[in-house]
């Protein structure tokens, strides 16, 4: 059973363009999103993390917009650039020292 | 000043061999992960230690044994690897309550012939 289902798989945006990455949880318990960012041959990187108290949180140009009622979150990546290029993963976990659950990962490729 | 590092980086060797993978933080953190990445690049927690203790074991065989000598540091060793085992591990800490970040290290690309 996924808890986390993500989407796209692979996304191809043009520079300057916005990508869009969405996620759906299930487990109610769940009360931290956090989204990571992983170039080849490199550990995860902590990009954005927002809790089910806000509805959105924006830092840079990434943004996260959350949906309770919904179960669903998504990662906006403005005026996208060809260093944005990366694995994104999405994942959730709840209070305590609970590990994250990931999402399967979507490909961003940014070309020029 | 690395925040979580692994040794090695990449691990080659041959089925039936017994291999360690090392990690230290220095983020003082009380709380220690391994996670697998798949060849389909899926991250899948394996284990969880918090102030040296082994507190979550997602059904993994029991031919891999994590310890913990002290809060700074969680290994890993596996026993008679087989081809399945193929896959990049990740160990990672985290802050501690109420705070959730989890920081990784750079992996250990493990390849079993």
């Amino acid at each position: 059973q996924q808890q986390v289902k993500q989407s796209p798989q692979s996304l191809i945006v043009q520079k300057g363009g916005i990508s869009i990455i969405n996620c759906a949880y299930e487990n109610t318990a769940f009360d931290y999103f956090p989204w990571y960012q992983q170039f080849p041959g490199k550990g995860p990187a902590l990009l954005i993390a927002i809790r089910p108290d806000v509805s959105e949180k924006k830092e840079g140009r990434f943004t996260i917009s959350f949906n309770k009622s919904a179960k669903q979150f998504s990662l906006h990546i403005m005026d996208s650039q060809p260093g944005d290029s990366a694995t994104y993963f999405c994942a959730a976990s709840y209070s305590g020292n609970t590990p994250l659950v990931f999402g399967k990962g979507t490909r961003l490729s940014v070309i020029a | 000043d690395t925040a979580v590092s692994q040794t090695p980086k990449y691990l080659v060797t041959q089925m039936g061999n017994d291999k360690s993978i090392k990690c230290e933080q220095n983020l003082g953190h009380d709380t220690m992960y391994w996670y697998k990445q798949d060849s389909k690049k899926f991250l899948k927690i394996m284990f969880s230690y918090n102030n040296k203790e082994l507190i979550i074991n997602e059904t993994v065989p029991n031919r891999f044994s994590p310890k913990s000598p002290d809060k700074a540091h969680l290994n890993l060793h596996i026993n008679s690897l087989e081809l399945g085992d193929s896959a990049v591990y990740f160990c990672a800490s985290r802050r501690a309550a109420p705070y959730n970040e989890q920081f990784f290290g750079p992996g250990t690309r493990l390849t079993v012939l």
